[in-house]
């Protein structure tokens, strides 16, 4: 199975700072044949389902604010909020849909400093 | 707008079965892979199986492969977890999630159902 690890497990951002969570894959999520890397961002709000934040690795799903921005290839991907706001307090998860089964990152817990 | 909502969680003992459904709307099911994750509490995101457009493959964590059975019913648009010999590891709110519009990531997940096993 592809284990996809994050770091850190949490942090304590400033309003208005820059946050950057990172995942790597134990293997490469990069397909050759299309040149895609298969990596998701979800965000989960406190008590809530998560919501889909990027795929591809880097495209940005409708709706999401730019100050997110995600990037990456192969086995080391990186997801930032540019300027954090009280809305970004949540949980981020990366997860890999190269292979079955479809495995997550355990998660990074963003909060305010 | 796209809606999935679970239904059939519950407090169930150990070894025994329970069946989830997620009945959607607002996308045209037959063309899309269904998958259920699970949430432990307090815990992250265990991806638990997926069903694809038409029913022909499904695919399964390793930690519920021969127990679980995800099965769908394009005519109403449902997808169903059949769980069985529940163990108290299988303790989670149940989420399904369609496949995503370009791709197998999860493009949109419901409210969740839980499930608790317990003697």
């Amino acid at each position: 199975d592809v284990v996809m690890t994050q770091s850190p497990d949490s942090l304590a951002v400033s309003l208005g700072e820059r946050a950057t969570i990172t995942c790597k894959s134990s293997q490469t999520l990069l397909y050759r044949s299309n040149n895609k890397n298969y990596l998701a961002w979800y965000q989960q709000r406190p008590g809530q389902p998560p919501t889909l934040l990027f795929y591809w690795a880097s495209t940005r799903e409708s709706g999401v604010p730019d100050r997110f921005t995600a990037s990456g290839a192969g086995t080391d991907f990186t997801l930032t909020i540019s300027s954090l706001q009280t809305e970004d307090v949540a949980v981020y998860y990366c997860q890999q849909y190269y292979e079955t089964p479809r495995t997550f990152g355990q998660g990074t817990k963003v909060e305010i400093k | 707008q796209v809606q999935l909502v679970e239904s059939g969680g519950g407090v169930v003992q150990p070894g025994k079965s329970l069946r989830l459904s997620c009945t959607t709307s607002g996308f045209i099911f037959k063309k899309f892979g269904i998958n259920w994750v699970r949430q432990a509490p307090g815990k992250g995101l265990e991806w638990v199986a997926v069903i694809s457009y038409d029913g022909s493959s499904t695919y399964y964590a390793d930690s519920v492969k021969g127990r679980f059975t995800i099965s769908r019913d394009n005519s109403k648009n449902t997808v169903f977890l059949q769980m069985s010999s529940l163990k108290a590891e299988d303790t989670a709110l149940y989420y399904c999630a369609n496949d995503g519009a370009h791709g197998d990531y999860l493009g949109h997940w419901g409210q969740g159902t839980p499930v608790t096993v317990s003697s």
